[in-house]
């Protein structure tokens, strides 16, 4: 089957640094996925990782290991626009199938 | 902006009613997506059309249909809906170019949010 798990709320503090962890269990793999969805907005992409290792953007990092089914989104220098959920994704093998975990509700504190 | 435009954003329709909602993308892309959003649950897939074919279908209740008329234009045929299928309906596109390729990410739209009374 197709499952994938995230804390369901984080909270942190403005300035902080803060990672949101994934697991996954899917039938086939073909790259992981992390979105930000602001409320009543479209979720936007974040970062996207398919080998192992860490992808830097500017304050965002996504870390992967493919054997341990594991991925991590780790927010840098928070600010409190970064207040959002956080959507992991796995797409599997069969073209166009994106499978989504049920988000983390990041809440960043002044 | 993501190139996806969905319409309406908000509506209330009762279970008798029929309705329909759009999409539409600008990003030449060849996928097309309709996902559901309930709260608190992960995003379903519901259904995937790539060059204007259905490729997938999750075991959705008839009462939803899906139109894709060309691969820039996606709509949701609803009627006879129940409360339990109030949620935000998100579209979403990708470039869809073939299987071997790496990296293909989903743009979406803002979503409709639907409440059904």
């Amino acid at each position: 089957g197709q499952n994938i798990d995230q804390p369901t709320e984080m909270t942190a503090t403005e300035g902080a640094i803060v990672q949101i962890n994934c697991t996954y269990q899917t039938s086939g793999f073909n790259g992981l996925f992390w979105y930000q969805q602001h409320a009543g907005e479209a979720p936007t992409f974040l970062s996207y990782n398919v080998l192992d290792g860490l992808e830097e953007k500017g304050r965002f990092s996504s870390f992967l290991s493919r054997s341990k089914g594991y991925s991590y989104l780790l927010l840098k220098e928070l600010q409190m626009k970064d207040s959002a959920s956080y959507l992991c994704a796995v797409r599997d093998n069969y073209g166009q199938n994106f499978v989504f975990g049920p988000g983390t509700r990041l809440s960043v504190l002044p | 902006e993501t190139g996806v435009t969905q319409t309406p954003r908000h509506l209330v329709m009762g279970m008798t009613n029929k309705k329909s909602l759009k999409c539409e993308q600008h990003l030449g892309h060849n996928a097309m997506y309709w996902y559901k959003q309930s709260a608190k649950k992960p995003l379903e897939l519901m259904f995937v059309y790539s060059l204007e074919e259905r490729v997938e279908n999750n075991s959705v209740p008839s009462r939803f249909s899906p139109e894709c008329p060309n691969s820039s234009h996606l709509f949701l045929h609803l009627h006879t809906l129940q409360p339990e299928d109030s949620a935000l309906y998100l579209c979403a596109s990708s470039p869809d170019r073939g299987q071997g390729a790496v990296g293909e990410k989903l743009f979406f739209g803002s979503g409709t949010q639907l409440s059904v009374l």
